[in-house]
């Protein structure tokens, strides 16, 4: 069975200060990954998405940024956090691009302060 | 691009109650449609998808139904109970750019014994 994995849990982070988020697809050769973000008490905006390992593409730009350094691994940065970043981070997998099921992991819950 | 509107944005319900979400979207090339159930402080859990080529899909006390002339894709949950409690999200597939899911705003369900 595959398996998705998001660290840390929860971050309180400074504004201005650097960020990296993770997320391991495990059970899964080659998914589809993508990152969302949510506001509290809000709906879910794509930010990231990545078809195979070394591309990454951007469908929203909110200074930040998204690599894909193994094929289970997905990582979203940023040098210098606003407090606008503040939200729900959650990685999703797919096994294809067309009419598949998308899962999601548990988030990461950022608060900038 | 796709548009997806979703409402009521809360319903309360007495346990045993039905309580009915409804999605409207715009593209009518749209093949792909999920539902999700987001517990307070979780990710998502996917309830149930269903391809374009699908009316009626029945699981677990959920029932599906999906009008293609109406765009309209509906949430029924049958004998509600107080674990049903959560904000539920319809989710359309979109291949604009990669992007995997468009969300709906969500629906608050409180189900009261």
């Amino acid at each position: 069975a595959q398996t998705i994995h998001q660290w840390p849990v929860a971050e309180i982070k400074a504004v201005g200060s650097p960020l990296s988020l993770g997320c391991t697809i495990k059970g899964k050769s080659s998914p589809n990954l993508y990152w969302y973000w949510q506001a509290t008490g809000g709906t879910l905006q794509q930010l990231f998405y990545s078809i195979t390992v070394g591309q990454v593409e951007s469908v929203v730009q909110l200074n930040l940024s998204a690599s894909r350094p193994k094929d289970d691994q997905f990582i979203l940065s940023t040098e210098k956090l606003l407090l606008s970043h503040s939200g729900f981070y959650l990685c999703a997998w797919s096994p294809g691009t067309t009419n598949t099921e998308v899962f999601f992991g548990k988030g990461t819950r950022l608060t900038v302060v | 691009g796709e548009q997806v509107e979703q409402r009521p944005p809360h319903l309360s319900v007495r346990e045993g109650d039905s309580a009915i979400i409804i999605c409207t979207y715009t593209d009518s090339a749209t093949a792909y449609f999920s539902w999700y159930k987001q517990e307070a402080g979780a990710g998502l859990q996917l309830l149930m998808s269903v391809l374009s080529n699908v009316d009626r899909k029945e699981e677990q006390g959920l029932t599906v139904l999906l009008n293609k002339k109406d765009k309209r894709l509906s949430l029924n949950l049958t004998a509600a109970h107080p674990g049903d409690s959560a904000v539920y999200f319809c989710a359309v597939r979109a291949y604009q750019g990669g992007r995997a899911l468009i969300f709906g705003t969500g629906t608050t369900v409180s189900v009261s014994p």
